[in-house]
């Protein structure tokens, strides 16, 4: 099977960096992914990392760790419309993607 | 390009009806899914096709029956809906295969019953 683990909630100041952490259990591993969700909205793909190391888009970066079944999302110069939930998701051998239970930032002025 | 559409977006049914929740995409993927969230939950996986012609059961399949219609179009049944069963559901797709990493997503269903 396969399980991710995320912080419930995390809350920073316009202009700040947050860092919103993932670990993983899957018995197949092809990469990790992050999504974005405004409230009422749907999931957005933000980045995704096959290999070990740092991808960085704009603002946003994501790290992955394979050998520690680990990953995070790092978000630079927080904006009020940063605010929403932050999903990890794992792309197994079963062809599907398994969301992590999501993370809400709260960005504040 | 419309990317992934679902129909409809609101739903109110009473226990023990039967609906089918509509889903197509336009951007020739080979994989499509089905996700329920509750909220502040994360997406749980009913059901996916990895490919045209093949079904697989997700993380929470009870309940609930799925058609790959064709390429474009996959389809979520509900044959006696049931409270629990009251939720956001997302449709959505992929290219497919192990270097495919992206999931568009529709704008969801929200279903209620009563």
């Amino acid at each position: 099977g396969q399980s991710l683990e995320q912080p419930s909630e995390v809350t920073a100041v316009e202009g700040a960096i947050v860092q919103i952490n993932c670990t993983y259990q899957t018995s197949g591993f092809y990469g990790l992914s992050w999504y974005q969700q405004h409230d009422g909205g749907a999931p957005t793909f933000l980045s995704y990392n096959a290999l070990d190391g740092l991808e960085e888009t704009g603002r946003f970066s994501s790290f992955l760790s394979r050998s520690d079944s680990y990953g995070y999302l790092l978000l630079q110069e927080l904006q009020m419309k940063d605010s929403a939930s932050y999903f990890c998701a794992v792309k197994g051998y079963g062809q599907n993607f398994v969301f992590g239970p999501g993370t809400r930032l709260s960005v504040l002025p | 390009n419309a990317g992934v559409t679902q129909t409809p977006k609101f739903q109110v049914l009473k226990t023990g009806q039967s609906m089918t929740l509509q889903c197509a995409q336009d951007m020739n993927h080979n994989s499509m899914y089905w996700y329920r969230q509750d909220p502040g939950m994360g997406l749980r996986l009913i059901y996916y096709s990895a490919s045209e012609g093949t079904t697989d059961k997700g993380e929470v399949p009870n309940g609930y029956n799925v058609s790959r219609l064709n390429k474009r179009e996959f389809s979520l049944r509900l044959e006696s809906a049931a409270p629990s069963q009251t939720s956001v559901y997302f449709c959505a797709s992929s290219e497919g295969g192990h270097l495919n990493t992206e999931a568009f997503f529709g704008q969801g269903t929200r279903l209620t019953v009563v």
